[in-house]
């Protein structure tokens, strides 16, 4: 069974602080990890990540794939209020004509002042 | 805003009612999927329509039922729903595959069914 595992689960820090989020994987035809970011409603994509070793960056975020060790972690740092949200896990499965992703339950994030 | 469109946003209905969701994409995708997000739950994937026809079916009960009229708009019917389908509904579109593209998603309608 295709499974990915976020941890913590959640997560209070104060503003300025910096996070880490991890995120493990044990899936069959691996194509790509995402990394979503989901306040209130929709989901807003953050990364994507198909080849270990390169980070990718946003601002404040980064992300990093390990496909060898099956984890990516996701870095958030000088963390502000407006970081607070859950943060999802995906892995994309291969497939033909879609994607297929599998969801980690989440870490949910609260920056306080 | 996004610019994968729902409506509406919130939807309250009985278990006898019957009502349709509706999800809209203009950035030329042709995979949309429905998705059902419970309360603190990552979202789990329903169908999956590739080319306007239906290429998965996550085991989803009958009482769903989705339709694919065009390239950029996605339905959901709902009839004789139950309280535990009680959710809230993302819709996303994506690429075809190989394009290393994102999945994105719709704001979703919060249904409560009473």
């Amino acid at each position: 069974e295709d499974k990915v595992v976020q941890s913590p689960l959640s997560l209070v820090v104060h503003e300025g602080d910096t996070v880490t989020l991890n995120c493990s994987y044990e899936v069959t035809n691996f194509r790509s990890l995402l990394w979503y970011k989901q306040e209130k409603k929709a989901p807003t994509f953050l990364f994507m990540l198909t080849s270990s070793g390169i980070e990718k960056k946003s601002g404040r975020l980064s992300s990093i794939l390990d496909k060898k060790e099956l984890f990516s972690i996701l870095n958030i740092t000088a963390t502000q209020t407006g970081d607070s949200a859950v943060y999802l896990c995906a892995v994309e499965l291969y497939n033909t004509g879609f994607q297929k992703l599998v969801f980690g339950t989440g870490t949910r994030l609260l920056v306080s002042p | 805003d996004t610019e994968v469109t729902q409506t509406p946003k919130h939807l309250v209905m009985g278990m006898t009612n019957k009502k349709s969701l509706k999800c809209e994409q203009h950035m030329g995708h042709r995979a949309m999927y429905w998705y059902k997000q419970k309360a603190k739950k990552p979202p789990e994937l329903m169908f999956v329509y590739s080319y306007e026809k239906l290429s998965i079916n996550e085991s989803v009960p009958s009482r769903f039922s989705p339709e694919c009229p065009n390239s950029s708009l996605l339905n959901l019917h709902l009839h004789a729903l139950q309280p535990e389908d009680s959710a809230l509904y993302l819709c996303a579109s994506s690429q075809e595959r190989g394009l290393n593209q994102p999945q994105h998603f719709g704001d979703g309608t919060r249904l409560s069914i009473l």
